[in-house]
């Protein structure tokens, strides 16, 4: 199965666009690549995903590589709020999703 | 608002005890999910189910078994709990293989004694 590669960490001071980068040099064409949070205590929250376009929704933007071997989250203005664990998993057409195990990312006021 | 819920946060058990953690999607989803989640290992799938009475394992499906005798009802058995088996249990659901969100639960935390 595809893996991801993610930073174990990021920071970001608040109202501040955080870039949080993930790998994934061994997708295959019909993966999908999706993006969840979570929170202390929580189950993780779905924040965006894509295929191969470039993807907006209220949450966030997703940046896809051409070739699709790597991709971004953008948080266009982090508050404390969105200190969470940021997980970048493919889906597979089967419906099967691998977990690593994400970016932390810590806002500072 | 759509809702995955589990039937306990926190659970204790004995080694050996046969373990049954529920749960249950409002949603009318196809895909329903099961996975586990330790420090420093993320979330590992141990099972899934794509339909009723279908079911496909994951990357960690020793030890457990599933049943999705109804579409909104997916659990997880462990035939005889032991101690490595202690951990965050997370369900989810979602509507079709890929290309929608994934809904989780809020986890049961597994204590094996």
């Amino acid at each position: 199965d595809a893996k991801t590669t993610q930073p174990n960490s990021m920071e970001s001071n608040e109202e501040e666009p955080v870039h949080l980068p993930c790998n994934h040099s061994t997708i295959s064409g019909t993966d999908y690549i999706h993006w969840y949070r979570q929170l202390p205590s929580q189950g993780p929250e779905y924040v965006i995903h894509g295929l191969t376009s470039n993807v907006n929704n209220r949450m966030a933007s997703l940046a896809i590589a051409e070739d699709r071997k790597s991709s971004t989250l953008i948080l266009h203005r982090a508050t404390l709020r969105d200190a969470a664990v940021y997980y970048c998993i493919l889906v597979t057409n089967a419906g099967k999703s691998t977990f690593g195990d994400g970016t932390t990312l810590t806002v500072k006021p | 608002d759509v809702k995955v819920t589990q039937s306990s946060r926190y659970l204790v058990k004995r080694t050996g005890e046969k373990v049954f953690l529920e749960c249950v999607q409002d949603m009318d989803h196809e895909n329903m999910f099961w996975y586990r989640q330790d420090p420093g290992l993320g979330l590992r799938l141990i099972y899934f189910s794509y339909d009723v009475k279908m079911k496909e394992k994951g990357d960690i499906p020793e030890g457990y078994s599933v049943s999705r005798e109804k579409k909104e009802r997916f659990s997880l058995i462990l035939e005889s709990a032991s101690t490595n088996q202690t951990s965050m249990y997370l369900c989810a659901s979602r509507q079709d293989r890929a290309g929608n969100e994934q809904f989780f639960g809020p986890g049961t935390r597994l204590t094996v004694l």
